[in-house]
Parts: C-alpha cells; sequence; structure tokens
C-alpha cells in the first residue's frame, strides 16, 4: 500500500460525459501528478500541482483540467469524453519537488471505460 | 519522440533464469528510477540512482546507471514467478522537470 488513494476504482460512462477522478496523496507530501496509461501510449504525464499549484503540464488535453485543493487532495475532470479517453488514470504523489531527485508513489489507479 | 527506450518490450523466461533489461537515451538524467508494475495496479518503486556508474542491489535485481547518465540496466538474477511484472524506467532531466517514463519491459516468469 502506498499510502496514496484514488477514487473511482471503475468508471464506465458514455461519449460525451463529464466525470471526476479523484486522489489523496500520502500524508505530508505536497506534489501531486496525474498520469493516463493506456497500451499503446504507455505512461504519459498529464499535471503537476504543488501545494496548491499548478507546477507542470505535459500532454494534457483541453477537455481535460485537475486541481488541488487546501487539503491537498486533487481531482482530474475529464469532459466531452471521447472513446479515446478509455485508459488507466493514475495519481501519484511525492514529498519534495524542485529538488536533484523526487520519488514518486503511485495510487491504485481509476479504469476508465468510455462507451 | 520518445526520450527512454526500453527493451526488451517482451520477456518470456523460466524460473531460476537470469535476466537483463535496459533502458536508454540519447539525454542525460539527474535521476533514473524502476518502477514495477502488476495488472490492475499502481507502478511501485523499486530504485533510484542518481551517480554516473552507480550500482544498486536490491535482493535479486541489481541496478546500474550508466557512466554517462544516459542508460541504466536492471538485472534479475534466478527470477522467480513473482518477479512477473511489468518494468517501468523513468528518468528526471532536471530538478524541475517531470519524470519522463518508458514503455516498459513485460517480464513473464514461468514456474
Amino acid at each position: 500500500d502506498s499510502g496514496v488513494t484514488q477514487t473511482p476504482k471503475h468508471l464506465i460512462t458514455a461519449t460525451g460525459q463529464r466525470v471526476t477522478l479523484r486522489c489523496s496523496p500520502r500524508s505530508g507530501d505536497l506534489s501531486v501528478y496525474w498520469y493516463q496509461q493506456s497500451l499503446d501510449q504507455g505512461l504519459q504525464f498529464l499535471i503537476q500541482y504543488y501545494n496548491g499549484e499548478e507546477r507542470a503540464k505535459g500532454n494534457i488535453l483541453e477537455r481535460f483540467s485537475a486541481q488541488q485543493f487546501p487539503d491537498l487532495h486533487s481531482e482530474l475532470n475529464l469532459s466531452s469524453l471521447e472513446l479515446g479517453d478509455s485508459a488507466l488514470y493514475f495519481c501519484a504523489s511525492s514529498a519534495t519537488s524542485g529538488t536533484p531527485t523526487y520519488e514518486q508513489y503511485f495510487g491504485p489507479g481509476t479504469r476508465l471505460t468510455v462507451t | 519522440t520518445q526520450l527512454l527506450e526500453q527493451s526488451p518490450q517482451f520477456l518470456s523466461i523460466q524460473e531460476g533464469e537470469n535476466l537483463t533489461v535496459y533502458c536508454n537515451s540519447s539525454s542525460v538524467f539527474s535521476s533514473l528510477q524502476w518502477y514495477r508494475q502488476e495488472p490492475g495496479e499502481g507502478p511501485v518503486l523499486l530504485v533510484t540512482v542518481v551517480t554516473g556508474g552507480e550500482v544498486k542491489k536490491l535482493k535479486r535485481l541489481t541496478f546500474q546507471f550508466g557512466d554517462a547518465r544516459k542508460d541504466s540496466s536492471l538485472h534479475i538474477t534466478a527470477a522467480q514467478p513473482g518477479d512477473t511484472g511489468l518494468y517501468l524506467c523513468a528518468g528526471e532531466t532536471s530538478g524541475n522537470t517531470p519524470l519522463v517514463f518508458g514503455k516498459g519491459t513485460r517480464l513473464s516468469v514461468i514456474a
């Protein structure tokens, strides 16, 4: 158990809909990262928050957005869903950001299926 | 463009065999991490290497960071079925950049 929790575990929805994925980082971790994992693309970095502020952006679509709340939990919002958005979505947290090395601890993921 | 290339993509071996998987790049990394991921679960951090030429051992797993900090290898001795999983390497190019992940090596160890 990494200490990172994600809900829900599974999500099935229709095209055009909007969903929210939730992540609670390990106790004390200030950084939260969101990743998308599909079979053909591997693990793709979407976005990072550090203590409530956006720190880095990766391959995140404009239809997707995220935020980190004062209690440090984070939500990833996916809207106007398309079939190609079906994937595993992982959240990870780390204790530090901006130092030479930082180690990320991953949650169990949310499997999103868009039908 | 995939910054980190992992090879082989798939590997199926018998229990007790040794194996090495590779993580290569043309970029220099300030650190490199190895993760193992089992089906339906998140990646689990195995090790972080930060110094060129560094070797770290974790039981039967030996990790090496290349002298130029552009590549890494993972060697498993006497593989066991419990080693089965997706092995991912991830590199950090500088202190303020996100990790870049390779696509992984999917290992299957058959009893």
